[in-house]
């Protein structure tokens, strides 16, 4: 069975700018959670998406957002970036919503963002 | 205070050493607590999940509970250069959010 994917694997924006990035989760998965990781904060909850609809969010600003189609496939898209933005974006399928008690997160290699 | 902590390392040990991996956290409601082992340039992957207090083992890997303590170890016995990595502990919050610590970057030696 493929893993969790993600794209695009790099990318490079300027201050401003807007970003998409896409995550596949793994067949039959229907939660895709997003996270941001960087060296500095560690792993942090972005949201939660389950059957289309938003389960859970982060404390990040309305910059951030994102959205899940109908064949569990998820996009986030951070607007006017900000230098602060840049980090490891990370995302991670579960078949029910995260957090339960049997429930495990398979991780996808995420996407690296830096932002000039 | 973060919820959860985490000593970021980096952590350096010989070949064959028995690694201690901890984290501490402040919320008493928490009640399921997992380990997850990231590679350079790759996704968290989870390593051991336990619930209760005690010890839980797999292989040369134990997971320990200490919830009247708020503590939670990861023991690797016999490390290996293959366990360099960074180590994260993370636990559900009530509301579903995985609340990870910062992560312990660990390099062992051969």
């Amino acid at each position: 069975k493929a893993g969790v994917t993600q794209t695009p694997r790099y990318l490079i924006k300027t201050r401003g700018q807007q970003v998409t990035l896409s995550c596949s989760p793994i067949s039959g998965h229907r939660s895709v959670s997003w996270y941001q990781q960087t060296p500095g904060q560690g792993l942090q909850f972005l949201f939660e998406y389950f059957s289309e609809t938003q389960r859970n969010k982060g404390n990040f600003p309305g910059r951030f957002s994102g959205r899940q189609f109908s064949n569990s496939r998820s996009e986030m898209n951070v607007s006017t970036l900000e230098l602060g933005d840049s980090a490891l974006y990370l995302c991670a399928s579960s078949l029910q919503p995260a957090g339960g008690r049997q429930e495990t997160q398979y991780f996808g290699p995420g996407t690296r963002l830096l932002v000039l | 205070q973060k919820e959860v902590e985490q000593d970021p390392g980096p952590l350096s040990v010989p070949e064959g050493a028995i690694v201690s991996l901890n984290c501490t956290y402040s919320n008493s409601a928490f009640q399921y607590f997992m380990w997850y082992r990231q590679y350079s340039r790759k996704g968290p992957e989870l390593l051991m999940y336990t619930y209760s207090s005690g010890n839980k083992e797999d292989g040369r890997f134990t997971a320990q509970v200490d919830k009247s303590s708020k503590y939670i170890s990861l023991f690797i016995r016999d490390s290996q250069p293959s366990d360099s990595a960074t180590y994260l502990c993370a636990m559900p919050n009530q509301g579903g959010k995985l609340i990870f610590g910062q992560g312990t970057e660990l390099s062992v030696k051969p």
